[in-house]
């Protein structure tokens, strides 16, 4: 069974940083290429960045490039999505996304909260 | 980028009727196209991929249709755990891909 467990979300002043880590179980990771989608209190679903298999392509809405890397450690079987210079509208709930041309598994997501 | 629309914004329907709901798309996306039901404090859950297949798990009383730039959902007799935010995604140029601003079913 596929199972992604988000962790690293919280408060954190504007302008701040935070590491989101997705652990990845129940298939083999490295074969897949996985993304990151938040939903911010209420609204609706917003695609962030995704990764491919080995890590060697990485793609970023333009709400988040310059500010937001993603990576993955395929010998821990865990994605990673670094947030700096945070803002009010990065507070979301952020899942992570196992991708096979489309999503096909979700976590639970976490929640990030950026103060001001 | 492809703007998604779906239609209406909310959707008022008795137990054991039938819902249609709505999705466009501002260009062609074949049928790269997905739905997802959500409740509250609850991860999306897939219903249908490839404009109509319906993912593993997911009743019958689920259907999906359309292809290019027109979309339906069709619940055909609705159960009290229906009633939800729907969305519907594209995945036509993954992986920028987009979703829908969700209709939500609301009991009537």
């Amino acid at each position: 069974e596929v199972q992604l467990l988000e962790s690293g979300g919280g408060l954190v002043q504007r302008g701040g940083s935070l590491r989101l880590s997705c652990a990845a179980s129940g298939f083999t990771f490295s074969n897949y290429a996985m993304s990151w989608v938040r939903q911010a209190p209420g609204k609706g679903l917003e695609w962030v960045s995704s990764i491919t298999d080995r890590g060697g392509s990485t793609y970023y809405a333009d709400s988040v490039k310059g500010r937001f890397t993603i990576s993955r450690d395929n010998s821990k079987n865990t994605l990673y999505l670094q947030m700096n210079s945070l803002r009010a509208e990065d507070t979301a709930v952020y899942y992570c996304v196992k991708e096979e041309g489309r999503p096909v598994g979700w976590g639970q997501g976490t929640l990030v909260t950026v103060s001001s | 980028e492809i703007v998604m629309t779906q239609s209406p914004a909310t959707l008022s329907v008795s137990p054991g009727e039938r819902a249609t709901l709505s999705c466009r798309a501002s260009q062609s996306v074949r049928s790269n196209l997905a739905w997802y039901q959500q409740k509250a404090g609850q991860a999306p859950r897939l219903l249908i991929y490839g404009a109509s297949t319906r993912a593993t798990g997911i009743p019958a009383r689920f259907s999906g249709s359309g292809s290019g730039t027109e979309f339906t959902l069709t619940i055909s007799s609705l159960q009290s755990e229906d009633f939800a935010v729907y969305y519907c995604q594209q995945y036509n140029n993954w992986p920028l891909y987009t979703f829908g601003q969700g209709t939500k079913l609301e009991i009537k």
